[in-house]
């Protein structure tokens, strides 16, 4: 069982839909990061949150859109996403990004599928 | 940006043998980090060696870092079925917590 919890496993969504994925940790941890990952490559980075604050943000398209309502919490919002957009959405958290001169490894959940028809 | 290499892309050994994986990267770390994905689930992080260590043992698991060489290992001793799965380094360029992964070693290991 993985202590970062990501809902839902799997999403098939259309072109024109707007859908949210959710991330929960409750490990106390400060900083939480979304990737996407497409099959047989590795994680790709998209955003980082340190403190519920957006940190990094890896021009990512705008229909992909991040938002922290709390430090447990981690949402990704989608909207006119395009067939390319289907992969692995992995969702991470780590005791600190900054603080703590980095060297801190990263928990993952299981991630939610995504498929754009 | 691409900072990791490894090799060999994929492996298959026999119960018992023992699994070495290879990561090259190309500029100055803060950390070097390995991780696991078995098929169809997230990452498990094995183990993580700062850029001013050279080695460091988890069990099965030993890890070097070069950093002269801009190279790191990871050696897996008897291993067993269980191990199948895919492997990544992963560095960590300055503290703030992004990780460039590899392109990943794939692990079979044959009872």
């Amino acid at each position: 069982d993985t202590e970062v919890t990501q809902t839902p496993k799997h999403l098939v969504m259309g072109m024109t839909n707007k859908k949210s994925l959710k991330c929960e940790q409750h490990m106390g941890h400060r900083a939480m990061y979304w990737y996407k990952q497409k099959a047989k490559k590795p994680p790709e980075l998209m955003f980082v949150y340190s403190y519920e604050k957006l940190s990094i943000n890896e021009s990512v398209p705008s229909r992909f859109s991040p938002e922290c309502p709390n430090s447990s919490l981690l949402n990704l919002h989608l909207h006119a996403l395009q067939p390319e957009d289907s992969a692995l959405y992995l969702c991470a958290s780590s005791q600190d990004s900054y603080l703590l001169s980095g060297n801190q490894p990263q928990h993952f959940g299981d991630g939610t599928r995504l498929s754009i028809l | 940006s691409q900072q990791g290499e490894e090799d060999p892309q994929a492996l298959s050994i026999q119960e018992g043998e023992n699994a070495t994986m290879n990561c090259s990267y190309k500029t100055s770390i803060n950390n070097l980090q390995w991780y696991r994905q078995n098929s169809g689930r997230g990452l498990v992080h094995l183990i993580l060696i700062r850029s001013n260590e050279r080695e460091k043992h988890s069990g099965r698991l030993r890890v070097t870092l070069d950093t002269s060489k801009k190279s790191s290992s990871l050696l897996i001793t008897a291993s067993r079925a269980a191990d199948t799965a895919s492997y990544f380094c992963a560095t960590e360029v300055s503290r703030g917590g992004k990780l460039i992964f590899g392109q990943g070693t794939e692990l079979s290991v044959k009872p």
